[in-house]
């Protein structure tokens, strides 16, 4: 089993409406996740980290975070034609070796 | 700081031949990450170091595949000799431990 599971989409949302991202990780012992936004050609760049269970909120971001169900989830609010990109969950496990785990990733597309 | 800087950013090389591709982490990172990325199967960790020594390189597939990290500001990763199924995206990335990976832009590697 894959460390952190995301469904590869793409997920279609019109402008601004709400996209819901959504992870699954198998590890307990993870501690923290990010989430990455990767436009098409480019590096990952991190736009959130969530280290709590409940919510974290930046912006139009908001990061999910439920340990008890090994769920992460990333809303973005009034989505943009700019926010249309690959997003990355990635999970930090302290168990043994640290490392740094990424699910293959969610394409998003906004339309206008 | 510049962020992390790799070399170079296109390669194209026969089947056979040497590939060597270069990083140079954030100054003051203690944890590097070499990564492959295609289109089949995400994002994946290679091998990572902790201050210049490789933790877990289990992610390496094959012999053909090595790294180093002599020093503090610079790694390595090489494949000797390269086939087409090398062909991919490596990125390499630093970061403080806790996790928050910063990418540099990427080698695009195609082997022909």
């Amino acid at each position: 089993q894959k460390e952190v599971e995301q469904n590869s989409g793409p997920l279609s949302v019109p402008e601004g409406a709400i996209a819901s991202l959504n992870c699954t990780y198998s590890d307990r012992g993870s501690q923290s996740f990010f989430w990455y936004r990767q436009y098409s050609g480019k590096s990952p760049e991190l736009i959130m980290f969530i280290y709590s269970n409940g919510d974290k909120e930046d912006g139009r971001f908001t990061a999910q975070l439920n340990k008890a169900s090994q769920y992460v989830s990333l809303l973005i609010r009034d989505s943009q034609p700019s926010d249309s990109a690959t997003y990355l969950c990635a999970e930090f496990r302290q168990t043994g070796a640290n490392n740094l785990f990424f699910g293959t990733g969610t394409r998003l597309t906004v339309i206008p | 700081d510049a962020g992390v800087i790799q070399s170079p950013r296109h390669e194209v090389t026969e089947m056979g031949q040497e590939v060597t591709l270069r990083c140079k982490p954030i100054s003051g990172h203690d944890y590097l990450f070499w990564y492959r990325q295609t289109m089949m199967r995400g994002l994946e960790l290679l091998i990572y170091f902790n201050n210049n020594v490789p933790i877990d390189d289990s992610g390496m597939p094959e012999d053909r595949f090595s790294a180093k990290m002599p020093n503090a500001s610079f790694s390595t990763l090489k494949i000797q000799p390269s086939e087409p199924r090398d062909s991919a995206v490596y990125f390499c990335a630093s970061s403080f431990v806790g996790g928050e990976a910063f990418f540099g832009q990427g080698t695009r590697l195609t082997v022909v």
